[in-house]
């Protein structure tokens, strides 16, 4: 089973510069997960989506922060200005399902991430 | 929201010797416990989890415990090796409504061969 596929890797920007990071789920895999990494902190979620719907995004800065999944496949994350503050790992994962039922339905499996340094 | 607290942040142990980590959460309403392993400069990994309408699970010479009432659950990792050394996550969910995992800050273990 292929994992769950991000690029780029590693990404360098200046500040007020925009990025845009690509996630591919797992096929099969109805909801996704944007979660932001903060060197020394846990992930911290930005947005949910099922299929192509967004479930949750109260923690996305919308001011800069946009999302889409397009088809309820691939999904996009940009950046746009982005600031010092957003120094991270910019973590997909994918999971099944939503809502509860079968073991493992709910566990995600997380991309390697996509790591931005804003100078 | 979900709140999720977890001790230590750092966890130094000898080859050998056990290590356990606490974890916290605000919403009784959660009733699913996942924890995650993540080496350095990798992603995390599901290791075990838990759900509320058991005590305790162990998979090898892991374990995870959970105390509904009192709102917390703990990971044991018994004849601990250098491979242990990581950062666990644990997190804490609803599977019945909008499944969110709220994560913990982390914990770095470092066993020391």
């Amino acid at each position: 089973e292929a994992g769950v596929a991000q690029s780029p890797r590693y990404k360098i920007i200046e500040k007020r510069q925009s990025v845009a990071f690509w996630c591919n789920p797992i096929s099969g895999h109805a909801t996704l997960y944007w979660y932001q990494q903060i060197l020394g902190q846990g992930p911290k979620l930005l947005i949910q989506f099922q299929n192509n719907g967004v479930v949750d995004d109260s923690q996305l800065p919308k001011d800069r922060f946009s999302a889409e999944r397009l088809k309820g496949v691939d999904s996009t994350l940009k950046i746009q200005p982005a600031k010092l503050e957003d120094s991270a790992v910019y973590l997909c994962a994918s999971s099944l399902a939503r809502t509860g039922g079968a073991p493992g339905a709910n566990v995600l499996t997380f991309g390697a991430g996509s790591r931005l340094t804003v100078l | 929201g979900e709140n999720v607290e977890q001790h230590p942040s750092t966890l130094s142990v000898q080859e050998g010797d056990s290590a356990v980590i606490k974890c916290t959460y605000s919403d009784s309403a959660s009733n699913y416990f996942p924890w995650y392993k993540q080496e350095l400069g990798k992603r995390p990994q599901l290791i075990i989890d838990i759900r509320s309408n058991v005590g305790e699970k162990k998979d090898q010479r892991i374990a995870v415990t959970l105390n509904k009432t009192a709102k917390h659950f703990s990971l044991h990792i018994t004849e601990t090796q250098p491979e242990d050394s990581a950062v666990y996550f644990c997190a804490a969910s609803m599977t019945g409504g909008s499944y969110i995992p709220t994560f913990g800050r982390g914990t770095s273990l470092i066993v020391h061969p």
